[in-house]
């Protein structure tokens, strides 16, 4: 079975600083993984995914993301907090087969100004 | 592209009516949608597979009687909440999934949700 844990449902930065949002899975196959980023009343919106090619990935509005299969993490960072980046940010996990996406309990991000 | 709506973003409804939401592909085929649920600071928990001109798969837990759903062509599914009840109430996102030509992984495009109130 495959799951993800997200580190920390609240994480609040000051604007400018360095974001640093965990995931870590689990997965008994090569996983697929993504971040996506949901706003109040939205839907999801896709930041990046690892699709077993590189393992730093990067996505849109500046974030990136490192697969670390030794520490079976995924964490997602951007070096430069914006006030627009203020959201809550799901990680996923996906077999690629069924392309189920299970996701983890999500972290919301405030940005400090 | 890759552009999914939902109908309605919001609905309000008495204890014991159906509701139905739609979810449309705008510029693509989907042969495969899924149906979300969300409760509030919860995350998003699966609770069906539905493809087009198929029985949809639900995941285990969720009532197939009391969630419909319908994936009637290439680019249309519904989901119908029957004799819905104040605990029906959250947030249902759908996604829709293209087929990538020779990809093994086809990425799945969020609508913006719809939001349920059972009074």
């Amino acid at each position: 079975a495959q799951s993800v844990t997200q580190l920390g449902s609240h994480v609040s930065v000051s604007e400018g600083a360095l974001v640093l949002l965990r995931c870590n899975y689990s997965s008994s196959v090569p996983p697929y993984l993504f971040w996506y980023v949901q706003y109040p009343n939205q839907g999801l919106q896709l930041l990046l995914k690892y699709t077993s090619a590189a393992t730093l990935v990067k996505g849109i509005n500046g974030f990136e993301a490192e697969f670390k299969k030794s520490e079976t993490s995924f964490h997602l960072t951007k070096p430069s907090a914006h006030m627009s980046d203020a959201a809550e940010y799901f990680c996923a996990v996906s077999d690629g087969a069924t392309n189920k996406l299970i996701f983890g309990t999500g972290t919301l991000l405030a940005v400090q100004p | 592209g890759a552009v999914v709506s939902q109908h309605p973003s919001r609905v309000i409804c008495k204890s014991g009516t159906s509701v139905k939401i739609e979810c449309r592909s705008l510029d693509f085929q989907a042969t495969t949608m899924f149906w979300y649920r969300q409760f509030p600071k919860q995350s998003l928990m699966l609770m069906a597979t539905s493809n087009e001109g198929s029985k949809a798969t639900y995941e285990q837990g969720v009532e197939k009687d009391k969630f419909l759903i319908n994936h009637a062509s290439l680019t249309l599914s519904t989901l119908t909440v029957t004799s819905a009840h104040p605990e029906d109430s959250s947030f249902y996102i759908c996604s829709a999934r293209t087929g990538l030509a020779g990809g093994r992984l086809d990425e799945q495009f969020f609508g913006p949700g719809t939001r349920l109130t059972v009074l």
